[in-house]
């Protein structure tokens, strides 16, 4: 069964509008979930480091004003796309490490910025 | 720069051949390698892993190969099966980086019956 539950998985919005995509560990609380971007034929790519109850991580390059992250709970963290443009249109996929030190992967969710 | 590179964006094999993925990395740190399956609509999910100090590690039809000094992995499937059709990425990490894993672009693999 899923052990990561992330949703919508399709999303299409206005220009300038703000988009929020959650990230739900089933299975077991998770102190440190993933985001993850992945442009089409593109490598997925780590955005931020999302730690529950502090300040996420952010990789180079990933503004984070723009791309907001709360990990509020042991189970939920929350990106939110700020102010989307098109060129934000991409595949957005959260993950978490279980127990085991695996990562777990949500199904993603596929925004498209008009 | 692309650190993990899979240089075939596609494959096709037929039914009970073998299929081999093949991965490139550039990072010497690298310590840990992985090979991650896709479904459309899905996420990833984890297949097969491979420790540096090894250069196999065989789990069923799936079969993982490391070479260190040509810094290349390789994920041998047989006999491929239609079910096997997914996208296939391979990933590597560093220990002194946390555990972040690293992605290449991945590899359409198409089984044909």
């Amino acid at each position: 069964g899923a052990v990561v539950s992330q949703h919508p998985s399709r999303v299409i919005c206005k220009s300038g509008t703000s988009v929020k995509i959650e990230c739900r560990s089933l299975d077991f609380q998770a102190t440190t979930m993933f985001w993850y971007r992945q442009f089409p034929k593109k490598s997925l790519m780590l955005m931020a480091t999302s730690n529950e109850g502090s300040k996420a991580t952010y990789e180079q390059g990933v503004e984070k004003d723009k791309f907001l992250i709360n990990h509020a709970s042991l189970t939920l963290s929350t990106l939110t796309v700020t102010s989307a443009h098109p060129e934000d249109s991409s595949f957005y996929i959260c993950s978490l490490r279980g127990p085991n030190e695996k990562l777990f992967f949500g199904s993603g969710t596929q925004l498209s910025v008009l | 720069d692309q650190q993990v590179k899979q240089n075939s964006p596609s494959l096709s094999v037929q039914e009970g051949r073998i299929s081999i993925l093949n991965c490139d990395y550039t990072n010497s740190m690298f310590d840990y390698f992985l090979w991650y399956k896709k479904y459309p609509a899905e996420g990833p999910t984890f297949l097969i892993s491979i420790s540096s100090i090894k250069d196999k590690n065989e789990d069923g039809r799936f079969t993982v190969f490391l070479n260190k000094s040509a810094k290349h992995l390789s994920l041998h499937i047989v006999p491929s099966q239609p079910g096997d059709s997914a996208v296939y990425f391979c990933a590597a990490s560093a220990g002194n980086q946390g555990g972040k894993l690293i992605f290449g672009q991945g590899t359409e693999l198409s089984v044909k019956p």
